[in-house]
């Protein structure tokens, strides 16, 4: 179930660096979603993207910028994050945000801030 | 917003054995989905199940929308069954957004 492509899969950072995940697909979905997932906690929703435009923003701080530039990519970038941001960031899509289909996630990249 | 409620929070398991992992939901949802999440982080999608039955090899899953719940059914548990398992739900009218619950970590032994 891999048909979400996320990159990279791991990435070490300074608090002082800026970085992107990026995560694509190819499946022609319309909605994306970044999700955060601490140890031992299930995924948190971030935010969710809708034919390219921003739909939801679950007041996540600005240190995470996220950027969809087509309907088959979508960024994360970071800058100035904290060590407490360090997590497993989850990309997913559907067919559209409120339709009758299921979520399919990518392997995600597991983030660690120094 | 919804509230989604997995049981039980743990499980071991010797191999072969079978186990029912439940979740429930406290209002009613237009989608509900199970998944895996192996020791490596991958959340792999197990069932799309709205309302009704269906199975996969050995594992199926039941969901009965007028009651707000959902079972899901492992039979002759392997090693590789290990990891967690979450339910998720989804209401049109909240967004769309998709709501875990707390997961049931399962573990099976040889």
């Amino acid at each position: 179930d891999t048909e979400v492509t996320q990159t990279p899969k791991h990435l070490v950072m300074g608090m002082t660096n800026k970085k992107s995940l990026k995560c694509e697909q190819h499946m022609g979905h319309r909605a994306m979603y970044w999700y955060k997932q601490k140890a031992k906690k299930p995924p948190e929703l971030m935010f969710v993207y809708s034919y390219e435009k921003l739909s939801i923003n679950e007041s996540v701080p600005s240190r995470f910028s996220p950027e969809c530039p087509n309907s088959s990519l979508l960024n994360l970038h970071l800058h100035a994050l904290q060590p407490e941001d360090s997590a497993l960031y989850l990309c997913a899509s559907s067919q559209q945000q409120s339709r009758d289909s299921p979520l399919h996630f990518g392997n995600g990249t597991r983030l660690t801030v120094t | 917003g919804i509230q989604v409620e997995q049981s039980p929070p743990d499980l071991i398991l010797q191999e072969g054995a079978n186990s029912t992992l439940r979740c429930n939901f406290s209002d009613s949802v237009n989608n509900l989905q199970w998944f895996h999440q192996n020791p490596w982080g991958q959340l792999i999608n197990l069932f799309y199940i709205p309302s009704g039955t269906k199975q996969n090899g050995r594992l199926s899953a039941t969901t009965v929308a007028t009651e707000r719940y959902s079972l899901l059914y492992i039979s002759s548990s392997q090693t590789t069954d290990s990891g967690v398992y979450f339910c998720a739900v989804r209401r049109y009218n909240q967004g769309g957004k998709l709501i875990f619950g707390q997961g049931t970590e399962l573990s099976v032994k040889p």
